[in-house]
């Protein structure tokens, strides 16, 4: 089965600068890449998302692109803010089955003033 | 986007004990799925929960332990059976409204078992 492994477990960076979160996943048939942010004590949301057949996607202050032929993909946040702070995670998923996630082990990002 | 609820939002069970959890949503949507948040950890893929027929367990989650039913494209339950505090965690629905799209999460239902 699809196996995804993300880094770092925690990052920490002061606000204004950038944060990049970086995934691989291991089934070359996964097709859909979504990001979901996580706050204390509420449900993972949607963030961001791409699918194979785009190399990179942009909303506003957040970027994922997606490199097929390394499996990997990555998200970037720029100018953060500290309501950035939560924990993110990856996730991958095959044809047919966009909701049928694996995810990463999530990446916990402080942002400081 | 589909609107989720989940009840009970939180609950603590005596061990030996089953729960189930109610997953309900505004409008038909093809799929539902379960997923566990052990404590600090990420969320893993019980169960699809197919309308109509046997849910669809992953590696490592039986039907005896974790029952799902879906009697119709709105609702689902998932059962925590014969709880032991392993099985404190966060339980949580997922939804797909449309094939292909993205997955929404109910807001979980936090476990403790004592």
């Amino acid at each position: 089965g699809e196996n995804v492994e993300q880094h770092p477990s925690t990052l920490s960076v002061q606000e204004g600068d950038s944060a990049v979160i970086k995934c691989t996943y291991s089934d070359s048939a996964s097709n859909y890449f979504p990001w979901y942010k996580q706050e204390l004590g509420k449900r993972p949301q949607l963030i961001i998302d791409i699918r194979s057949n785009v190399g990179e996607k942009k909303d506003q202050r957040i970027a994922v692109t997606l490199n097929k032929t390394a499996k990997h993909f990555s998200l970037h946040i720029t100018e953060t803010q500290p309501e950035d702070s939560a924990v993110y995670f990856c996730a991958a998923s095959i044809p047919g089955t966009a909701s049928k996630l694996t995810f990463g082990t999530g990446t916990r990002l402080q942002v400081t003033l | 986007s589909a609107v989720i609820s989940q009840k009970p939002s939180r609950d603590i069970c005596q061990r030996g004990t089953s729960l189930t959890i109610q997953c309900q949503v505004d409008s038909q949507v093809t799929m539902m799925f379960w997923y566990r948040q052990q404590p600090g950890q990420s969320l893993t893929l019980i169960a699809t929960a197919n309308q109509g027929s046997e849910a669809t367990y992953e590696s490592g989650f039986v039907i005896d332990k974790f029952p799902i039913s879906r009697p119709n494209l709105t609702f689902s339950t998932l059962t925590v059976s014969n709880m032991s505090p392993e099985d404190s965690s966060i339980y949580l629905c997922s939804v797909e409204a449309h094939e292909g799209t993205e997955a929404f999460f109910g807001q979980g239902t936090r476990l403790t078992v004592v």
